[in-house]
């Protein structure tokens, strides 16, 4: 059964600073998806990375992949107040059709 | 362009009250998927359609059926509500290409009492 792990769970932070929120899968897959939400919203889709070493970045997100330590990061420079959400990755196995797993999401508060 | 729209937004049901959570896509997205999202819990999947035709189980499919008779549309029914079910529900659709994400829509909050 595939587990997907994140941490932190919470991150409060001031603006300004730098952070990393960590993803750990534990079996192989072919594509892992980046979320936000935000509260009492649906979710939006970030990235989706899909091979070893994959990045990607849209403005102060940086998304990664490393399958073979099958983790995936979301760096975030440079925080402001607009980035407080709760971040979710999510796992597809390889092979698994779409049966797509969440983790159970980092709630980042940026503090001004 | 709608994406995917979700009905009702919310619902009080009684146990053992069945009901159908309807969910519309206007994207032609060959696949289509229920969550449940609890707190704590993140998202987990329920049941999934990779297209017209065809279902399959997730995670925590007990006490709920789909069906997908067109490409569109991907009602979700709770065949006798338990306070257990109470939580909130998102559809969502995707392409069968590689690189897409999801298309969310706006969930829908059910109580069951």
């Amino acid at each position: 059964e595939l587990k997907v792990e994140q941490n932190p769970l919470f991150l409060s932070m001031q603006e300004g600073k730098n952070y990393t929120i960590y993803c750990n899968y534990s079996t192989t897959s072919d594509r892992l998806y980046w979320y936000r939400q935000d509260p009492g919203k649906s979710l939006e889709s970030l990235f989706v990375l899909l091979s070893n070493g994959a990045v990607k970045q849209e403005g102060r997100l940086m998304a990664s992949l490393d399958t073979k330590a099958r983790l995936s990061t979301l760096h975030i420079t440079a925080a402001v107040h607009d980035l407080s959400a709760t971040y979710f990755c999510a796992v597809r196995v390889s092979g698994g059709y779409q049966k797509v797993t969440f983790g159970t999401g980092t709630k980042l508060q940026v503090i001004p | 362009n709608a994406g995917v729209t979700q009905t009702p937004k919310f619902q009080v049901l009684k146990t053992g009250q069945s009901m159908t959570l309807q969910c519309a896509q206007d994207m032609n997205h060959e696949y289509m998927s229920w969550y449940r999202q609890d707190p704590g819990m993140g998202l987990r999947l329920i049941h999934y359609s990779v297209g017209a035709g065809i279902t399959d189980q997730g995670e925590v499919p007990n006490g709920y059926n789909v069906s997908r008779s067109t490409t569109e549309d991907f009602p979700l029914r709770l065949l006798s509500a338990a306070p257990s079910q109470t939580s909130v529900y998102f559809c969502a659709s995707s392409y069968d290409r590689v690189g897409y994400g999801y298309t969310f829509g706006s969930g829908t909050r059910l109580t069951v009492v």
